[in-house]
């Protein structure tokens, strides 16, 4: 069975780091890409970016450029995602999920079950 | 701006049909690009309803089902259930973008 298995809950101050994870198995993990979907309290659906296991390329959401980092290790099949000075506005339930394939049309199946951050004073 | 529009809300009784809407742009769903849905059920992560604007992953009823046309797609539930009420997200790729973009969401009320 293809999954996706994330890290627990974090509290954080605002200013902290924080980097979570994602950990895939039952597939070949450096053939798909991984991406991160940001899902805010009450609120819809936000794409954040994705990495290429297999060469760690990866692509931002212009809105998230420059805001997280996402990175992967082929080697213990994690992806990750990480914030060098959290925000109040960084408070969301963040999923992981595999592309379909590697072309534009791809959907996202299936999706971790999500880290739920709380960045609060 | 690139955005993909869906109504907030949608209802209907049990055994009742109901569509769900995603208006999009050229820069998306008018250039071509598949439209995908995705159903979350409270508390759960989402999960792939239709894919590729038609398709259904094994184990998803055939009471769901996609089209689309021009600029617009719809995601159609007949024979609702209880089981259904959820929020619903359509996707798909936008240019403008250079990358994945979701709908704002409908939140499917079975009554």
């Amino acid at each position: 069975e293809v999954q996706l298995v994330q890290s627990g809950a974090e509290v954080k101050k605002p200013g902290e780091s924080l980097k979570i994870s994602c950990k895939g198995s039952g597939y070949s993990f450096t053939s798909y890409w991984i991406g991160w979907v940001r899902q805010m309290p009450g609120k819809g659906l936000d794409w954040m970016g994705i990495v290429h296991p297999g060469d760690s390329h990866t692509r931002y959401s212009p809105s998230f450029q420059g805001q997280v980092t996402i990175s992967a290790d082929n080697s213990i099949n994690t992806a990750y995602l990480q914030w060098s000075g959290l925000k109040a506005s960084d408070t969301a339930m963040y999923y992981c999920v595999r592309r379909s394939s590697s072309s534009v049309h791809d959907w996202f199946d299936p999706w971790g079950q999500g880290t739920l951050v709380t960045v609060s004073s | 701006q690139s955005v993909l529009s869906q109504p907030p809300s949608v209802s209907g009784s049990p055994g009742q049909r109901v569509t769900i809407s995603c208006t999009g742009s050229t820069s998306n769903i008018g250039t071509g690009y598949d439209v995908h849905w995705y159903q979350q059920l409270p508390g759960t992560a989402p999960k792939i309803v239709i894919y590729a604007d038609t398709n259904r992953p094994s184990g998803v009823p055939d009471r769901f089902s996609g089209s689309r046309s021009g600029t617009s797609a719809s995601l159609a539930i007949t024979g609702l259930q209880a089981e259904d009420e959820a929020d619903y997200y359509c996707q798909s790729y936008d240019t403008n973008l250079s990358g994945w973009l979701f709908g704002g969401g409908t939140k499917l009320t079975v009554l």
